[in-house]
């Protein structure tokens, strides 16, 4: 168990829906990474935050949208779902920002039909 | 941004061989994390290792940041090994955020 818990797991759902998955890092981790699995694209970085602030931004769409709260967990939100969107996406979480380690959530499945 | 190229993209081994695999990076890092990807899709900490040598029982993984290249060498393989592993880097300038490799996909025959 890495202490990062995702929720949920897997996720059915339609094209043109939105969509909120949740991660919560591990206890001191200031922390949170969002990254998504494709087959074709492989592991790409979508957006990190930093104790609520948003500290970089990767091949993230202008359909998706992340926040991190004050109690540090944080969301990341998918709309106007397409086909293409699905894939496992993941959290991970450190303690800073300089490259300690990263320790990932067991993923949600996002299934868009 | 960094480049991470592995090698070999796949490793079909019998139950108790040995096997090594590369990873080389474009770019100075600050960080070098090795993961295994189970078949139930989680990402398993293997190393972090962004310098020098480590070992963890039947694993080892050596870095040599200078030449820009990491190995990770599994001993007596198990078919519990299989699955994917992946090489992740943080460079200098980029805030933690990791590059990954496109995986080795290693199967385990009994």
């Amino acid at each position: 168990d890495s202490g990062v818990t995702q929720t949920p797991k897997h996720l059915i759902t339609a094209t043109g829906q939105r969509v909120t998955l949740r991660c919560s890092p591990r206890s001191g981790d200031l922390s949170v990474y969002w990254y998504q699995q494709s087959l074709d694209q492989g592991l790409q970085f979508l957006i990190h935050y930093y104790n609520g602030e948003e500290r970089a931004k990767g091949n993230i769409l202008e359909r998706f949208s992340a926040q991190q709260f004050p109690d540090l967990h944080s969301e990341l939100n998918l709309s106007s779902l397409e086909l293409g969107d699905s894939a496992l996406y993941f959290c991970a979480s450190s303690v800073g920002t300089g490259g300690t380690e990263a320790f990932f959530g067991q993923g949600t499945r996002l299934t868009v039909v | 941004g960094i480049q991470v190229e592995q090698s070999p993209p796949d490793l079909i081994l019998q139950e108790g061989a040995n096997s090594t695999l590369r990873c080389n990076f474009s770019d100075s890092v600050n960080n070098l994390q090795w993961f295994h990807q189970n078949p139930w899709g989680q990402l398993i900490n293997l190393f972090y290792i962004p310098s020098g040598t480590k070992q963890n029982g039947r694993l080892s993984a050596t870095t040599v940041a200078t030449e820009r290249y990491s190995l990770l060498y599994i001993s007596s393989s198990q078919t519990t090994d299989s699955g994917v592993y992946f090489c992740a880097v943080v460079g200098g300038s980029t805030l933690g955020r990791l590059y990954f490799g496109r995986g080795t996909q290693l199967t385990v025959w009994p």
